[in-house]
Order: C-alpha cells, then structure tokens, then sequence
C-alpha cells in the first residue's frame, strides 16, 4: 500500500515551453502533498506543500508564478514549471503522507526534466 | 534556520557494520526519520524516531537522542545493495507536517 507514481518520468523540452508534472497517490487519499526538486549528489529541496482544495504553500525563495501548483482532488497534484529556462533542470520529486495522517512520507519516482 | 549535518561518504566492506550520524537545528522538531535513495530513483522510507532511543527494523536500526539534537541510522550486515545515499529528515510539524532533508550520505559497500 500507499504508493505515489509521477508522470512523466522523464521529460526534455525547449526554453520558454511550460512543462506539466503530475503526482497520483494510488490506493489512498492524500490532503496533502509535497514537491521536491533535487540537483545532483544533493540533498531534496522543498519547494512547496499542496493542499487539496485550497492553495499551495510555498518555501521561501520559491517562485509560486513559476512554479504552478493544482491539488484539484484527492489523489492528484499537478506541478507546472511554465515558461522553462536550462537552470530549471533538475529531479522533480513529489510525495504524500500516509493513510491514516501518520508522519511517514511516501515518494513518486521522481521526475527529471532537462531544459534544452 | 534549519541544518541537518551528515557525512557525506561512507565506505564499509560487505558484512560490517556502519554507522551514519546526523545532527540537526531546525525551528520545531517532531521526529526523526531516515530514508534510502538509490542513483536516480526515489526515496524509500527506513525508520522514523519521535522519542529518545533505539528503534529496530530488520538490519536497519535508527536511534534518536532529541537533548542532543542527534540521532544516527545503523545498518548490520551490510550488502552490496545496500550501496546509496542516506537522508535523515526532521520532521517539523505544521502545515501538513513538513520534512527538512539532511545533506545526505553516500554509503559505498565494497566487497
């Protein structure tokens, strides 16, 4: 159980282009979600916290124009990096906390989008 | 502001025992948890400490000492497979209960 998968799993696109990620929570719900980004041999980077229903929560230094976020049900949130640049490459990783409200986060596959 | 300090390599033969320390200084602290992240793939969640002490999961065992800041991730019995990077994460409370990563460790399992 709780098992979060992401689409797509890669993605390479042109400068200026938006890029959608989704995130899926599959056998449970999840109020609330979380995006990471993560360069390599680094350490996960929270960008923000989805909330189903309402906005999302941005991390300090985080660009909420830039980086979309839509918790539009239960079991999907969307991250859209509009108008990309080459430094927005990067690991894209989202996750939901458990069923039942326990502490454990569990973690899509990651995304990794190149910008060319 | 927050930190969370770990090694950033560690090299063990196949069988040891290693050891991964972590300390923290973050704004809030509700637990302590440690995750596995092998080269291009997802974290895996491992174990998670709330209270001071010992708590063991299989070869994995993680400890938790919340008056120093501390805790530490141990792995028994180590296996090739065991080769990844290892996060410890505080859990900070609030607004769906955020995780602060730790700078993570890189654990090389040599034959």
């Amino acid at each position: 159980g709780a098992v979060v998968s992401q689409h797509p799993s890669w993605v390479i696109c042109k400068s200026g282009t938006s890029v959608k990620i989704e995130c899926r929570s599959l056998d449970f719900q999840a109020t609330t979600m979380f995006w990471y980004r993560q360069f390599p041999k680094q350490s996960l980077m929270l960008m923000a916290t989805s909330n189903e229903g309402s906005k999302a929560t941005y991390e300090q230094g985080v660009e909420k124009d830039k980086f979309l976020i839509n918790h539009a049900s239960l079991t999907l949130s969307t991250l859209t990096v509009t108008s990309a640049h080459p430094e927005d490459s990067s690991f894209y990783i989202c996750s939901a906390r458990g069923p039942g409200g326990t502490d454990t986060q569990y973690f899509g596959p990651g995304t990794r989008l190149t910008v060319l | 502001g927050q930190s969370l300090e770990q090694p950033s390599e560690v090299t063990a033969v196949e069988g040891a025992i290693v050891q991964i320390n972590c300390t923290y200084q973050t704004s809030g602290f509700y637990g302590l948890s440690w995750y596995q992240q092998h080269d291009g793939g997802a974290p895996t969640f491992l174990s998670y400490n709330a209270l001071d002490g010992l708590e063991e999961t299989g070869r994995f065992s993680s400890f938790l000492s919340r008056s120093d800041s501390y805790g530490y991730l141990l792995l028994q019995e180590l296996q090739m497979k065991d080769s990844a990077s290892y996060f410890c994460a505080v859990s900070r409370g609030g607004g769906g209960n955020k995780l602060t990563f730790g700078t993570g460790t890189q654990l090389k399992v040599e034959l």
